[in-house]
């Protein structure tokens, strides 16, 4: 099964702030990567797919880079929703398999 | 508006069985693969196991593998999971998610854009 490093596990920041999350596979994955978006007792919400594409109604302050093995999720100016927890998932091939998640706190 | 809704959790003892169900709207049900996924309490995300759209090709992660069966009925909108031999280590929140298959001119492109909220399972004598 194809590993996906997820760093840092968790990070402190403030509204207003740059926050960038990355994967990092074990193999190369082209560009079949999501990231998703976990706030408590809710389900994931899509954010990118295809390591860069904005999933329709995310803010633009969202965005997705990488190809291959090293992947990127970058949040411009944090807003206050965006506390939560975020995971990136490889669809390349079977079984599917998640990074182990990163935190993002106040 | 897309909707899916799993029901069928709840406490089973070790060894037992469940089986789980999700209910689809709002979209073209019949022409979507469809996915399982779970999530331990605390604990982070897990696919479990998928479905093409017309039962043709199922996967299944290796811990769950010759237990758990996904099958779908497309005439009634709604995906299923069987649940045999349960062990604690199966304690989850258990997701349906559909999976988005776009064509582009030099790929084929796979996501996972609708959610349900979930159903629990708790493995527990």
């Amino acid at each position: 099964a194809i590993q996906m490093t997820q760093s840092p596990s968790s990070l402190s920041a403030s509204v207003g702030d740059r926050v960038t999350i990355t994967c990092r596979a074990s193999e190369g994955i082209r560009d079949d990567l999501g990231w998703f978006q976990q706030k408590p007792g809710k389900p994931p919400k899509l954010l990118i797919y295809a390591a860069s594409t904005l999933q329709s109604g995310v803010p633009s302050r969202f965005s997705g880079s990488g190809s291959g093995t090293a992947f990127t999720l970058t949040i411009t100016s944090l807003q206050p929703e965006d506390f939560a927890t975020y995971y990136c998932l490889q669809d390349y091939n079977f079984p599917r398999t998640f990074g182990q998640g990163t935190k993002v706190e106040i | 508006e897309e909707h899916l809704v799993e029901s069928g959790g709840g406490l089973v003892q070790p060894g037992g069985s469940l089986r789980l169900s999700c209910a689809a709207s709002g979209f073209t049900f019949d022409t979507s693969p469809m996915n399982w996924f779970r999530q331990a309490p605390g604990k982070g995300l897990e696919w479990v196991s998928y479905i093409s759209s017309r039962s043709n090709t199922i996967y299944y992660t290796d811990s769950v593998k010759g237990r758990f069966t996904i099958s779908r009925d497309n005439a009634k909108n709604s995906l299923y999971l069987q649940m045999n031999s349960l062990s604690a280590e199966d304690t989850a929140l258990y997701y349906c998610a559909r999976e988005k298959v776009e064509m582009t001119a030099v790929s084929i492109v796979n996501y996972f854009d609708y959610w349900g909220q979930g159903t629990l399972v708790t493995v527990s004598s």
